[in-house]
């Protein structure tokens, strides 16, 4: 059963336009959710997050929505820059439970054409 | 702080052998983490060390996996008997207390039984 649901395995995108990728969760008891940016052979780095009690965080070029009506998360890049290529990762958690282990979604891979 | 370091970043083994994986974390970070991926999957949780007490496995750890963190500090995961199904990435995070939200993963081992 995947909890946190990718639909899209790969964004290509213009640089310096925005790059739009989507994140869907199924399980009620997740309150906090992360975007990791990942390179080959490297581990996953943080790159922003946000609560359940919110609907939108920013981090300079880097915007993450929530709608939790809908169980949807959406990370916004602008502009896209060609260092942005790589696999995105969505994560949730239950940060009230006891381990607050990441779930993850499959990925999307953000390739950003100069 | 010179992050979270895994070793090796390579192993390949002949299938049947044990492998051991080595995880230091960041020094003052008293949660640990193994996850494990797979190509064209996100990483998935295998287990969650508080200090030097395992509190979580999940149903992916076999009987022929075992991790442990003696003393809370670095942390050993070991594959006995291994199979061609156990080639992936392994990676380790760890991260500070329970207000800490970012995990912190390691570059990973990278596992090729042949």
């Amino acid at each position: 059963d995947q909890q946190v649901k990718q639909n899209s395995p790969s964004l290509s995108v213009q640089e310096g336009r925005i790059s739009i990728l989507n994140c869907d969760y199924t399980n009620s008891m997740f309150d906090y959710f992360l975007w990791y940016k990942k390179y080959p052979a490297e581990g996953p780095t943080f790159l922003i997050s946000i609560s359940s009690i919110k609907d939108k965080n920013e981090d300079g070029r880097f915007t993450v929505f929530l709608n939790k009506s809908a169980k949807h998360l959406s990370l916004h890049i602008v502009p896209s820059q060609p260092g942005d290529s790589a696999v995105y990762f969505c994560a949730a958690m239950n940060y009230g439970g006891a381990t607050n282990k990441l779930i993850f979604g499959t990925g999307t891979l953000l390739a950003v054409q100069p | 702080d010179t992050g979270v370091s895994q070793d090796p970043r390579h192993k390949i083994t002949k299938r049947g052998q044990n492998v051991t994986f080595r995880c230091d974390p960041i020094s003052e970070h008293n949660r640990l983490y193994w996850y494990r991926q797979t190509l064209g999957q996100g990483p998935e949780f295998l287990t969650y060390f508080q200090n030097e007490a395992q509190l979580e496995k999940s149903r992916l750890l076999s009987d022929r996996f075992s991790a442990e963190r003696p003393k809370g500090s670095f942390s050993t995961l070991e594959i006995q008997r291994t199979e061609q199904g156990d080639s992936a990435m392994y990676l380790c995070a760890s991260r500070s207390g329970e207000h800490s939200y970012g995990y912190t993963f390691g570059s990973g081992t990278r596992l090729t039984v042949v």
